[in-house]
């Protein structure tokens, strides 16, 4: 069975730093992209970021330079390294697995629980 | 990258149908026939309806339905039932490696 558990979220000053991690079952993390979406309170699903089986990463560009994701093999487990946090990054953070057609990166089929950011002085 | 307009809201009474809309652009859902639907309960995670525009994953119900006419996809919910009360999420690859979401639609059923 094909489970995901985020953990590591919490409160962080403005211009701090956090690490999210995705510790993952049922299947190999680095077999498959995966992604991490946020959603704000009472708002809408952003996507954040994506890392392919090969390595490569894409951000969005809200996150771009200050963020990070990557991936632990032997650990099954993804990460976000979240840095120079603002406000607006408040939100619950979900990792969810991505299924790829023909190497392009099309749908979260299964997705974590998530957990919550909040980024306040 | 602009988020995916979807109505605020819609809704049905049991048994009824509803139809939710997702303009993008030729950048994203024309471009591309890689929209996916996500329903999402309050305080839950998200949870993929339809991929590839009109595909149902294993264990969905047939009452969930997917289509696309240039830049606008929609979802059509058949039969309604207390339990598709929810938030509905449509999204696009987006090119050059991103992703975009829409806006969300809250269905009520009557």
């Amino acid at each position: 069975e094909v489970q995901l558990v985020e953990s590591g979220g919490g409160l962080v000053q403005p211009g701090g730093s956090l690490r999210l991690s995705c510790a993952a079952s049922g299947f190999t993390v680095s077999s498959n992209y995966m992604s991490w979406v946020r959603q704000a309170p009472g708002k809408g699903l952003e996507w954040v970021s994506v890392i392919y089986s090969g390595g490569s990463t894409y951000y969005a560009d809200s996150v771009k330079g200050r963020f990070t994701i990557s991936r632990h093999n032997s650990k099954n487990t993804l990460y976000l390294q979240m840095n120079s946090l603002r406000a607006e990054d408040t939100a619950v953070y979900y990792c969810a697995r991505v299924i790829a057609v023909a190497g392009t990166a099309n749908y979260f089929d299964y997705w974590g629980q998530g957990t919550l950011v909040t980024v306040s002085s | 990258q602009s988020a995916l307009t979807q109505p605020p809201s819609a809704s049905g009474s049991p048994g009824q149908s509803v139809t939710i809309s997702c303009t993008g652009t030729s950048s994203d859902v024309g471009g591309y026939n890689y929209v996916s639907w996500y329903q999402q309960h309050p305080g839950k995670a998200p949870k993929l309806m339809i991929y590839e525009v009109s595909k149902r994953p294993s264990g969905v119900p047939d009452r969930f339905s997917g289509s696309k006419s240039g830049n606008t996809a929609s979802l059509t919910v058949s039969g309604l039932q207390a339990e598709d009360e929810a938030d509905y999420y449509c999204s696009s690859y987006a090119g050059s490696n991103n992703f975009v979401f829409g806006t969300g639609t809250k269905v009520t059923v009557l």
